[in-house]
């Protein structure tokens, strides 16, 4: 069975500054692993995914997360963070051939100027 | 393309009464997946649809239930609401089965269900 768990509910960061967002992976599967990203009261939106191709992933808005089997993690990071980033990140795994995600908790990002 | 269409975005109703959601998946995808987003319990899987089937179901009574279109549109259905029923449900579309590492879920805005 797969799971993810996403260290911290609530991260602050200063604009400007690293942004690091946890999580960690269970799978008994190669996992194909997705961050997410909610702004208030919308939906989910894609911001990359790890598919097995790459292990340092790109996605959208200057976010990158890189895979490490060893540690079963997949952290995102930004290298500076801008106040339109402050939202709640989802990690999630997908795995037995069906398209059913597996949620963390998620963890609140907040950006102070 | 336009994205994943959910209907209405906003509903208050009363403990006992029914409900149905409406999803309009993004043209050319055939899985429609739903999701229930509540403070307390996260975002849990309810169930996916592919090609009028369903094909998997979350943990949730069989008071939620769903149905998926030839158009690839879906509908989902809550019967006798209880107030823990207030969430956010979430329609999610995918051009696969899931089987693959291009299968990826795109998610609709939402739809906001109150239930007093």
């Amino acid at each position: 069975a797969q799971s993810v768990t996403q260290l911290g509910s609530h991260v602050s960061v200063s604009e400007g500054a690293l942004v690091l967002l946890r999580c960690n992976y269970s799978s008994s599967v190669p996992p194909y692993l997705f961050w997410y990203v909610q702004y208030p009261n919308q939906g989910l939106q894609l911001l990359l995914k790890y598919t097995s191709a790459a292990t340092l992933v790109k996605g959208i808005n200057g976010f990158e997360a890189e895979f490490k089997k060893s540690e079963t993690s997949f952290h995102l990071t930004k290298p500076s963070a801008h106040m339109s980033d402050a939202a709640e990140y989802f990690c999630a795994v997908r795995g037995g051939g069906y398209n059913k995600l597996i949620f963390g908790a998620g963890t609140r990002l907040a950006v102070h100027p | 393309k336009a994205g994943v269409t959910q209907t209405p975005r906003y509903l208050i109703k009363t403990r006992g009464q029914q409900v149905t959601l409406s999803c309009s998946p993004i043209s050319g995808h055939r899985s429609v997946s739903w999701y229930q987003q509540t403070p307390g319990q996260g975002l849990q899987f309810l169930f996916e649809y592919f090609s009028e089937t369903q094909r998997n179901k979350g943990n949730f009574p069989g008071r939620f239930s769903g149905r998926q279109f030839s158009n690839s549109r879906s509908e989902m259905n809550v019967s006798t609401l209880e107030l823990g029923d207030s969430a956010l449900y979430l329609c999610a579309s995918s051009a696969g089965q899931g089987g693959s590492s291009t299968d990826t879920q795109y998610f609709g805005p939402g739809t906001r269900l109150t239930v007093l």
